[in-house]
Order: structure tokens, then C-alpha cells, then sequence
């Protein structure tokens, strides 16, 4: 079974600064099949990106991804106050068919 | 825009059998380019998707291996909604419950509708 593991737990910045957050496959993520998501309190996880770097629609431009195989990044360029929450990668198409990772929580320095 | 309305019990016995129901406004359950999962979460387990049903010409189901045993998905298409059984449950399966649609984004299938959860606490 594919594992995804995200770095780090727990990223503390300040709003203006970029983040950088990791998601490591325990194997290649078939045809770069990888979703962020951002989970606030109480409410259900949001798409971000989807493909490895493509933006879902609606989100800001200051949130991008890349990478291929199995290491993939999220970019978050300029921190905005609401962007403190939680963000978990996402697999499609292995086994299992879905994935997700354990969470990345950032939060204010 | 797409809208998904979870209903059902919160509290649930051990050994009993636990059933939600996602209905759907602004899509159909029978759109042959969306599949509709149940996904829960819980500090211990975090996110895992439990399994999906879709129509393709026919409909279609896949569960996780997880809890394949004791999963039922299963459409309504006289109601437009679908849902989750989950039987035998434990102490283990206390979760939010989420329905989501997937939708094909190139041809990898992400969840870009969710609903609001459900909290279900197994007692025991």
C-alpha cells in the first residue's frame, strides 16, 4: 500500500513569509495523481491543487504545487492570516485507490 | 453549485449498524463523470476514504480493504442522494463522516464537493 508522508507536522511562520510544505510517497503516485487539500476548524477539507500543480478553481495564485514520482510540494508564497490551518496531500489511483497524508498544521509565529 | 447534505443518528451502538445518507442538489447521483465516496476522519486513523459508488452504464462500487467486509454504499436515484452502511461497528470507528463527490481533473478523480460531516460516536 502507498504511504504518504507530509513535513513537516507542524510549520510556524509569520503572515508575509512563504511556506513550504512536503508530501513523500512510500511509492510512486501513479501518473502524478496528488491533491492538496486545506482543512479549517470544523469545516471539511477545500481543494487546492489538484495533478500534482494544477489550482483548483477559486484558489489564489499564492498557492502552488509541484513535483513528480514521489515527492511533491505545496508553496504557500505570501501568508495571509486565514492561511493558518491544516493541509494534508492526497493520492488517487494506487492502492489503496485514495490516500491521504497526515497533515501539515501551520500555524503563527 | 453543487451541494451535499449529510443527515443521520450521532451515536451509535457497538455491534450495531451505522447508516448516513448524503443527498445531493445541483448534480445527479447518476452523472456519468462524478463519483460519490464516503470519507471519515479521527485523531487516530486521520483521513480515510472508505469506498465509492458510480454509474458508468452500470453502477459501480469500490470499498477499502479496510472495512470492506462491513460497507454498503449503495445509490438512490429516486432521491438523488446516496449512503453509507457500515456494519458491526466498535469503539474504532468513532469519526466525522464525510460525503464527497470526485470529479476527473484530466483523469486522476479528486474530491471538489464535500459535505458538512457528521460526528458518529460509537458507545459501548
Amino acid at each position: 500500500d502507498i504511504v504518504l508522508t507530509q513535513s513537516p507536522g507542524t510549520l510556524s511562520l509569520s503572515p508575509g513569509e512563504r511556506a513550504t510544505l512536503s508530501c513523500r510517497a512510500s511509492q510512486s503516485v501513479t501518473n502524478n495523481y496528488l491533491a492538496w487539500y486545506q482543512q479549517k476548524p470544523g469545516q471539511a477539507p477545500r481543494l487546492l491543487i489538484y495533478g500534482a500543480s494544477s489550482r483548483a478553481t477559486g484558489i489564489p495564485d499564492r498557492f502552488s504545487g509541484s513535483g513528480s514520482g514521489t515527492d511533491f510540494t505545496l508553496t504557500i508564497s505570501r501568508l495571509e492570516p486565514e492561511d493558518f490551518v491544516v493541509y494534508y496531500c492526497q493520492q488517487y489511483g494506487s492502492s489503496p485507490l485514495y490516500t491521504f497524508g497526515q497533515g501539515t498544521k501551520l500555524e503563527i509565529k | 453549485q453543487v451541494q451535499l447534505q449529510q443527515s443521520g443518528p450521532g451515536l451509535v451502538k457497538f455491534s450495531q449498524t451505522l447508516s448516513l445518507t448524503c443527498a445531493i442538489s445541483g448534480d445527479s447521483v447518476s452523472s456519468k463523470s462524478a463519483t460519490w465516496n464516503w470519507i471519515r476522519q479521527s485523531p487516530s486513523r486521520g483521513l480515510e476514504w472508505l469506498g465509492r459508488t458510480y454509474y458508468r452504464s452500470k453502477w459501480y462500487n469500490d470499498y477499502a480493504v479496510s472495512v470492506k467486509s462491513r460497507i454498503t454504499i449503495n445509490p438512490d436515484t429516486s432521491n438523488n442522494q446516496f449512503s453509507l452502511q457500515l456494519n458491526s461497528v466498535t469503539p474504532e470507528d468513532t469519526a466525522v463522516y464525510y460525503c464527497a463527490r470526485a470529479s476527473s481533473f484530466g483523469s486522476g478523480y479528486y474530491f471538489d464537493y464535500w459535505g458538512q460531516g457528521i460526528l458518529v460516536t460509537v458507545s459501548s
